[in-house]
This record gives structure tokens, sequence and C-alpha cells, in this order.
């Protein structure tokens, strides 16, 4: 049973550039969160992705944006892009639930390394 | 919005012992779930432990339980018979209702052979 994936595992770009990440959820799952983590802290939630569309946002600014496809995978997109940027993203997925306001367990990805010089 | 606190950023115990790690949180809501993650070197974030408000009982995963004081809002790991391989930083999770993650600032464990 394959687990989360995300690609590129490490990627460096220049200030201004933008970055596509990608990620596949594990079998089953159909919701699909991203999340930033800088050094030496915790994940800080970007948005999340259910049925091709975003569900909830984090306190992100709109230069950050995704896309959810048919398959359930998903992109993260980042343009012109900061120092700032640079950190850890963390993708999650969990599975079916009753709604919007279900709790589930999220399950993640080993995350890709953004350097912005 | 929900709050997550870790209070203490490093932890150090020898193998064979056991050692907590503290988790607080603040919610208004009276129904939820929390989360304890580990996040080894190797950076995959991976499940713990997960503990459901409502249910009177701690839960129990092998080495791993919890002490959940629901009017406390405390959320407390505890690591029996620690191993080499639990060397990791340790984050609690609180959701929110739309299944929103929110994290703590972590811990970061050391087993010391």
């Amino acid at each position: 049973d394959a687990g989360v994936t995300q690609s590129p595992t490490h990627l460096i770009k220049t200030r201004g550039q933008q970055v596509t990440l990608r990620c596949s959820p594990k079998s089953g799952h159909d919701t699909v969160s991203w999340y930033q983590q800088a050094l030496g802290q915790g994940p800080q939630f970007i948005f999340q992705y259910y049925e091709e569309e975003e569900r909830q946002r984090g306190n992100f600014p709109d230069r950050f944006s995704g896309h959810q496809f048919p398959n359930y995978s998903s992109e993260l997109n980042v343009n012109a892009l900061l120092l700032g940027d640079s950190a850890l993203y963390l993708c999650a997925s969990s599975p079916p639930s009753g709604g919007a306001d279900a709790i589930d367990t999220q399950y993640f990805g080993p995350g890709t390394r953004l350097t912005v010089l | 919005a929900q709050t997550v606190t870790q209070s203490q950023p490093e932890m150090s115990v020898q193998e064979a012992e056991t050692v907590t790690l503290s988790c607080t949180y603040d919610t208004s809501e009276s129904n939820y779930y929390l989360f304890w993650y580990k996040q080894p070197p190797s950076r995959q974030m991976i499940l713990v432990i997960r503990q459901e408000a409502y249910k009177q009982q701690n839960a129990t995963e092998n080495r791993f339980s919890v002490n959940f004081q629901k009017a406390a809002k405390s959320f407390s790991l505890k690591i029996s018979d620690s191993q080499l391989g639990d060397t990791a930083m340790y984050f609690c999770a609180f959701p929110n209702t739309g299944n929103q993650f929110y994290f703590g600032t972590g811990t970061s464990l050391t087993v010391i052979p």
C-alpha cells in the first residue's frame, strides 16, 4: 500500500521565480492538505483540497495556490518566491469522511525541501 | 482559533527508561481529537497516537500512551522502554472541525544509549 508521495525531494530557486510541488495521496484517500514547516517550527496549514476545490485556507498570501486533479493528486504553486518561502513543504492526505466537519487522521508525505536564494 | 503549546523544546532520556512529553491546548469545542506525530531526521511525519476527547480511556499504542486531562486541556505523551529509534521531534496536533491541523512547536527528544 503506497503512502503519500511528494516530488521533488529538494528544490533550489531564486527570488521572484515560481515553483510547483506535487503530491500523490495515500491509496483510498480523497482529501489533500498542504503545510509549510520552517526550520525549527511546527507545520503551518496552507490549504486543503477536496473534490478538486479548495475547502479551507490558512493565513497565506495569494502567491500560494493549488490544484487537485480527478485522481486526487495535488499541486502547490508558489509565485514570486521570497527568501522567507524557504521551508519544508508537507503534503498530507486523509480518507473519505462524513463531511466537511469530520475529523480524520492525516498521513504525511516525506516533504519537499525548498530553498530560495 | 485553536492553540497548541509544547513547553519543552528539548528533552533527553536514557535508553529503556520512560519519558513524558507535555502538550496543552485551548479550545471552546466539547468534542475533538488530539494527535501526537513524530518527525525523525528523515523528515517524514509519522502518526504516533490519536485520542478522542469524548473517550474516558487514555489511548495506548504499544510503548506509547497518553495522559489526557480534558478539564486541564492537557495531552501528554508517555514513551516507555525508550529506544534509540525514538529519537525525533515530537509534535502535538489539534484539528479544527474542518480538519485543519494546528501543531505545537515541537519537542526534540534524544534517546541516549
